[in-house]
């Protein structure tokens, strides 16, 4: 099945550093999301984006919609332990969600 | 409850058995969908209901595979004569309405499914 392309694949990073992770696409998207999926759990909703060029913030999270709608990125800011997870993109098709291959996070102290 | 809710939360499976997972959806939501996650990759989109019609089921991988959602509640994904490359998770998620591009879907913790 279809799914965008993210990166990076994995990163390891120091608590207090900052983290930039991407997805593209070759199709065009209305919506762009951001989910975070922790061990033995379903995706949760980071952030929604419906707007080309849209720059949404909440909390320490910031994500932007690509101005050519196939791509978007995310950015945590000052990064903690609990930031631990996958986080995945996923561009919206009319009703169903294409999602991106996610990238594994690991924080240490 | 207050969130999407599914069972078993694990199923180990002989190759050729049939297997049937739930999914309760949060109450009144019209949408449900139903995505499979392989080991490693992003969840995959399955099939979609609205209320108890079944819209699109275009990511259903075989013949094998079927849902239904009866009474536009609870929803059940079978899955007959498993193969092993049906390991997976598969995720449940319901949305408030549908047919919109901004409407929020919520997911299950998922059904891990192991095919022995």
């Amino acid at each position: 099945g279809q799914q965008l392309n993210q990166s990076p694949q994995s990163m390891f990073i120091q608590e207090g550093e900052d983290v930039s992770m991407n997805c593209t696409s070759s199709s065009i998207f209305n919506t762009w999301l951001w989910y975070k999926q922790d061990p033995g759990e379903g995706p949760v909703l980071l952030i929604a984006l419906y707007k080309a060029g849209e720059l949404t913030s909440n909390g320490r999270l910031t994500a932007q919609f690509g101005i050519t709608r196939k791509d978007s990125f995310l950015n945590i800011s000052a990064s903690i332990p609990s930031d631990v997870g996958i986080y995945f993109c996923a561009g919206q098709y009319t009703d169903k969600l294409i999602f991106g291959t996610g990238t594994r996070l690991q924080v240490f102290p | 409850g207050a969130g999407v809710s599914q069972s078993p939360r694990y199923k180990v499976a002989k190759r050729g058995q049939d297997v049937a997972l739930r999914c309760d959806p949060i109450s009144g939501h019209v949408s449900l969908f139903w995505y499979q996650q392989a080991l490693g990759q992003g969840p995959e989109f399955l099939t979609y209901f609205q209320n108890e019609a079944q819209l699109d089921k275009s990511g259903l991988p075989s013949d094998r595979f079927f849902a239904e959602r009866p009474e536009g509640s609870v929803s059940t994904l079978k899955i007959q004569r498993t193969q092993q490359e049906d390991s997976a998770v598969y995720l449940c998620a319901s949305s408030l309405v549908g047919g919109v591009n901004q409407e929020t879907q919520y997911f299950g913790p998922g059904t891990r499914l192991l095919v022995l």
